[in-house]
Formats: C-alpha cells, structure tokens, sequence
C-alpha cells in the first residue's frame, strides 16, 4: 500500500506570488489534513478535508485556501506569499483509531 | 483558547537513563492525547496515543506516558534512553467533536548523549 506523496518536494517563490502544493492520501482513504511546520512554531493546523468538503480550518488568513478532488487528493494553495509563509508543509490523513499519518512534506521557501 | 504546552524546548539525557518529555494541555471535555516523533530526513510518525481507559500508555520504540486528568498532563517516558531516540517530540491533544481540531505543541527536542 502506497503511503502518502506530496509534490513538489521543494518550492521556492518570491514575495506576492502563489504556490500550490499537491498531496495524494493514502488508496482509500477519504480524509486529507494539511499542517505548516514553521521553525520554532511546531506544528500549526491549516485544513481538514473530507469527502471533497472543508470541514475545518486553522487561525490562518484566507489566502490560505484548498480543495479535495474526487479522487479524494488535494491541493494547497497560498496566494500573495509573504515570507513568514516560508515553511514545511505537511498533509496527512487519519486512521480509524484516531492516529494521524503524514506524508514527507513540501519544503516552501518563500524570498 | 485551547492548547498544548511542551515547556521544554530541549531536553538532554544520557544514553541508559530514564528520559521524561512533558506535555500539559487545555482542552475542554475529555480529549484524545497523542505523541508523535519526527526523526530527520524520515517525517513525522506516531508514537502513542490515550483515548480512554488505563492511564499509562505504551507506545512504540519502548515509550510510554502517562495520563493525568487532575494536573492536564501527559508525559512521555522512557525507561532507558537510547542514543538513536534523538529526535523532535510533539505532543497533541484533539477534542472529540466532528469539528475539532488537531492541536500540536511546539515540539521538544530529544538529544541522546552516549
């Protein structure tokens, strides 16, 4: 069984632009949850995703969006990028006895 | 507002001492407790979790913690310390409503001295 993959394995955009990062979940599974990693900061919840619907989100501001596709894998999207958005970004699922899994992240560097 | 507390961003311990990683956490209601270990270069695994019942987990890799409502505790432990332990430690606690959300503490970095 296939874990959990995100592309690109690294990002670098400039100040104002966009970035999106992709994650596949594990082969059926419905739930996807998206976290930032930022030095010092742990980790920060961002989105939940489940059945194609957002059913939760982080204190993020709204240029921090997403969606779940049919397949059940999703797409992060950060518009405007400043640089404090320069981070780690992980998407994983959960099992049904409540354990989180994650996949190898997608290393944004914003400049 | 909830959260969870790692006080310690560091914590060092000798190879074969008995290693303690605290976590304290306020969430309303009864939440599910969790620690979770990010080792470089190989991502961010589970470790263990309390949901209900006996309040001292073992987890895997010889981990254990324990659960203690009254102080809103939940350290991890380890009898005896291993270098290859050295690793970054979260703690996170989730409340049990269809909406909650998943809260991490900051992290604690393990370093294992031989």
């Amino acid at each position: 069984e296939a874990g959990v993959t995100q592309s690109p394995t690294h990002l670098i955009k400039t100040r104002g632009q966009q970035a999106t990062l992709r994650c596949s979940p594990i082969s059926g599974h419905t739930s996807v949850y998206w976290y930032q990693q930022a030095l010092g900061l742990g980790l920060q919840f961002l989105l939940w995703y489940d059945e194609g619907e957002e059913r939760n989100r982080g204190n993020f501001p709204p240029r921090f969006s997403g969606r779940q596709f049919p397949n059940y894998s999703s797409e992060l999207n950060v518009n405007a990028l400043e640089l404090e958005d320069s981070a780690l970004y992980l998407c994983g699922g959960r099992t049904s006895s409540y354990e989180q899994y994650f996949g190898p992240g997608t290393r944004l560097t914003v400049t | 507002a909830q959260s969870v507390a790692q006080p310690e961003d560091q914590v060092n311990v000798a190879e074969g001492n008995p290693l303690t990683v605290k976590c304290t956490y306020s969430v309303s209601g009864n939440p599910y407790l969790f620690w979770y270990v990010q080792y470089p270069n190989r991502g961010l695994q589970f470790l263990l979790k309390y949901i209900t019942g006996d309040n001292l987990v073992k987890g895997s890799y010889g981990f254990e913690a324990e659960f203690n409502k009254s102080q809103t505790s939940f350290h991890l432990k380890k009898p005896s310390a291993l270098v290859s332990d050295s690793a970054l430690y979260f703690c996170a606690a989730e409340g049990y409503s269809s909406a909650s959300k998943i809260i991490f503490g900051s992290g604690t970095r393990l370093s294992i001295r031989p």
